[in-house]
């Protein structure tokens, strides 16, 4: 079983949709939680970064974590095509390496 | 990206050749990471560096090897590159914020194909 879990998709939603994306994981040391966006042929790029259990909000896009349920999600309002991409989830137990577990990433796809 | 970049950004290769890809960071960050991305297996760390001349393993090691011998620059060999190196290669680099993980900053990516 993978420490991190997320369904590959793909995902297709209308222009203007509330998309949610998910992770489970298994490590409950995990303590830090990321959101990578990575478009194709593109290295990712962070969108989102939230530490221990809550909601981080910025702009259209909202990040909860329960530590509880061991699982993560990202919410992105009034969905764009632009937002038509690979969503990574990354998480990690802190120190100093900082070593992340990613997902394996789910493909979305915001139809016009 | 952060102020990364990757050479080459496309490399094809020959089974038992060895290659060297190169990640260049232009503003001093201390940590530097070797992830490569497969279908169905996300981004995985090869290695990573948290100095000069400061290595260590990541969870796929065999059959790569690292070198830092400046800041700024973080080779990854394949010592004897085989077909199931054929992937992208990302590096990555990070710094520690006071009371705060390492957000990890992604370069553009190698795209490494061995026939």
């Amino acid at each position: 079983q993978k420490e991190v879990e997320q369904d590959p998709g793909p995902l297709s939603v209308p222009e203007g949709a509330i998309v949610s994306l998910n992770c489970t994981y298994s490590n409950s040391a995990f303590q830090y939680f990321m959101w990578y966006r990575q478009y194709s042929r593109k290295g990712p790029e962070l969108l989102m970064y939230t530490y221990s259990s809550g909601n981080k909000e910025d702009g259209r896009f909202t990040a909860q974590v329960d530590k509880s349920s061991k699982y993560i999600s990202l919410f992105i309002r009034d969905s764009q095509p632009s937002d038509s991409a690979t969503y990574l989830c990354a998480m990690s137990g802190g120190g100093a390496t900082n070593k992340l577990i990613f997902g394996t990433g789910t493909l979305l796809a915001v139809q016009p | 990206d952060a102020g990364i970049t990757q050479s080459p950004r496309h490399k094809v290769t020959e089974t038992g050749t060895p290659v060297t890809l190169r990640c260049h960071q232009t503003e001093n960050h201390r940590y530097m990471y070797w992830y490569r991305q497969d279908p169905g297996h996300g981004l995985r760390l090869i290695h990573y560096s948290y100095g000069v001349k400061d290595t260590d393993k990541g969870e796929v090691s065999d059959g790569y090897s690292v070198s830092r011998s400046k800041t700024e620059d973080f080779l990854l060999t394949l010592e004897s590159a085989t077909s199931s190196q054929t992937s992208v290669y990302f590096c990555a680099i990070s710094e520690p914020h006071q009371g705060s993980a390492y957000e990890q900053y992604f370069g553009p990516g190698t795209r490494l194909t061995v026939t």
